[in-house]
Formats: structure tokens, sequence, C-alpha cells
């Protein structure tokens, strides 16, 4: 199971928005609606930030969403913060009790 | 409060093998998988494996199979993971990781477990 591909960085101005894509295969992302994201900052363990493409846990802010297309999924950042500039990793149920990660994309905000 | 507090660091020989725990608490310990999480220094996320404490039922990624295994004991709700053979790529932080029931949704981690394979 190969990981997904996500751009190694990406990066916004506060206020603004950021998107980070994850792109997978009709064997993981393109087949189930079972894309999280996670954020995590270093040293720290992961966040869970979404889940089932586009839920949020309670407690995470309104400015994190997530959508899907076909193999490739999205996280949006919308409204940033210097509290965002973290790490972030998309994953995806991939069938028969397995999952796999992303590459990860650094945030930074400028 | 959930809570999944791992063992501590280890350091290894190349061709050993490590065991480390991960107590949960807080929760009903059978109605919730447990995945393992893997993150090498400077490198991503890499699922490793889960298990189902209620059946004991567990599956692993293609690139541990044979050489993970991950078990559970019921009466002190504490998961095990027990990598063989190992390498110096190894060496890695190995989180567990609580599945919210949504498919991949971790929604409680461990405070990691660093895992040293050295010579």
């Amino acid at each position: 199971q190969s990981a997904l591909t996500q751009p190694p960085s990406a990066s916004g101005s506060p206020g603004q928005s950021v998107t980070i894509s994850c792109t997978g295969t009709s064997s993981d992302v393109g087949s189930y609606n079972y894309v999280s994201w996670y954020q995590q900052y270093p040293g720290k363990a992961p966040k869970l930030m979404i889940y089932e493409v586009n839920k949020r846990p309670s407690g995470v802010p309104d400015r994190f969403s997530g959508s899907k297309s076909a193999n490739t999924a999205s996280l949006t950042v919308s409204g940033l913060q210097a509290e965002d500039e973290a790490d972030y990793y998309c994953n995806s149920y991939a069938g028969n009790g397995n999952y796999v990660f992303g590459t990860g994309t650094k945030v930074t905000v400028l | 409060q959930v809570q999944l507090v791992q063992s501590g660091a280890e350091v290894k020989k190349p061709g050993a093998s490590v065991k480390v725990s991960c107590k949960a608490s807080g929760y009903s310990f059978t109605d919730y998988f447990i995945h393992w999480v893997r993150q090498a220094p400077g490198q991503g996320l890499v699922w490793m494996g889960q298990i189902n404490p209620s059946s004991d039922f567990s599956n692993y990624a293609q690139n541990v199979q044979g050489r993970l295994t991950v078990t559970r004991d019921t009466s002190t709700t504490t998961v095990y993971m027990e990598l063989s053979s190992l390498r110096s790529e190894d060496t890695a932080v190995y989180y567990c990781a609580r599945d919210g029931k949504h498919y991949g949704d971790s929604d409680f981690w461990g405070q990691g477990t660093l895992v040293t394979v050295s010579a």
C-alpha cells in the first residue's frame, strides 16, 4: 500500500485560506468516504481534525473543512491563524481493515 | 477521561524484538479498535496495524506483516505491540490510537514511545 500523495508544503498569510490535497487511488480514497485529517505539532501526538471526509470532531474550529472528489481529498483551512502552523496528514481506509496515511504537508503561516 | 498511556523508551540491537504497551482507561475497552502508527525521525506517519479488543482479531500493514504482533489483555485493558527482527529503519516513535468507530478517526492518542535500534 503506497502512501497517499500530499504536497510537501503550503503557506498563506493570516486571514487567508490554504488548501491541501491528498491524492490516492480507486482502492482507497476513491472507494471509501473514510478520509480523515490530522494536525501535528513537532514532538506531539497527532490530533484529529476531520473524519469521514468532511465531519469535524467536537472542539475543532469550523475554519477547518474537508471535501473529496474522485481519488483526491482536500483539507481547507480558512482564516489562517498563527496556531495553524503545523504538519497535516490525511488518512484513508483502504479496505480489508487496512489504512494508509498521506506523505504529510507542512503549513506555514507567513 | 479517556487516556492511552504507553510504556517508556526502548533501545534495542538489530535483530532483537521490542514490545510496547498501551494502557487504556476512561472508556469501555472492548468497544473501540486500537491502531498502531509509527513515525521515523523527521518523517511522516505510517499506519502499522490495528486490533479489535473484543474479538482479539488483528490485521497488519503489508510492510510489517510477519514481524508485527498486536495483542490485548482485557483484564488490564492494555494493548501490546511487538515488533521482531528489528532493523535500524525501525527506529521511530510508536503511537497507539483509539479508533472512534468511524473508520480511521483516531480520536485519542498515546504519548508515543521512542524505539531506537542501534548496534
